[in-house]
């Protein structure tokens, strides 16, 4: 059982540059979440989607869009990196709608440097 | 939002009880708290959830006092293999917006 897969699992991308980080969950989960993870701050959360066809920012959106065409797959991208968005992204999916009262699961990461 | 405090690290010894606590002053009456561990290079895994009162699992208890202003993790007779980073998550919806708002982490080091 997959889970939820997340790549690439770590890149060196130059400020400027364009990049999409990747997430399919196989659980057919309704909700969907991107966080970031920098030292100190904990998990904060960029933007979630409750079921396909529905997006909504998190507590750190700025810089960062999503999309969710399909139940699957929810992509990040950010669309001129910059070194403050060098960070551990984690990509998450929970049963039901919203996932507040619901376990989340998570997927291993992918390690972004801006530089 | 309501704000998660923990704090930063703890100590322990294999076998004794773990109680780790996290404040959130702003709490809202939809929200639930859910608490998750986290090992190095992998992603956070559940523990436990509640709403208020006590929750208790097969690996750990969550006790909610009645003004849900806190709420304390408890770990039974810990093992070395429960070092790990505790994060407590409060999230809820209002009029159609979500939050979810994690705290910044216990370190906890169980020592033999």
């Amino acid at each position: 059982i997959a889970g939820i897969t997340q790549a690439p699992t770590s890149q060196i991308l130059a400020a400027g540059r364009r990049m999409t980080l990747r997430c399919t969950q196989d659980m057919r989960h309704n909700a969907m979440y991107w966080y970031r993870q920098d030292l100190g701050l904990g998990l904060r959360l960029i933007h979630y989607s409750n079921t396909a066809g529905t997006t909504g920012k998190g507590e750190v959106p700025d810089g960062y869009s999503v999309s969710r065409a399909n139940t699957d797959d929810f992509p990040l991208t950010l669309a001129s990196a910059v070194p403050s968005q060098t960070s551990v992204y984690f990509c998450a999916s929970s049963p039901g709608t919203g996932g507040v009262n619901t376990e989340a699961f998570f997927g291993q990461g992918t390690r972004l440097t801006v530089v | 939002l309501a704000k998660t405090t923990q704090p930063i690290s703890m100590d322990s010894y294999e076998g004794q009880e773990v109680n780790i606590t996290c404040s959130h002053n702003n709490i809202a009456t939809n929200d639930y708290i859910t608490w998750y561990q986290q090992f190095p290079s992998q992603g956070p895994r559940f523990i436990i959830q509640g709403y208020k009162t006590k929750v208790t699992n097969e690996v750990a208890s969550l006790f909610i006092p009645a003004d849900r202003k806190s709420s304390t993790l408890s770990l039974p007779r810990v093992s070395l293999s429960d070092t790990a980073v505790y994060y407590c998550l409060v999230a809820g919806a209002t009029s159609g917006t979500y939050k979810y708002i994690f705290g910044t982490g216990t370190r906890l080091k169980v020592l033999a």
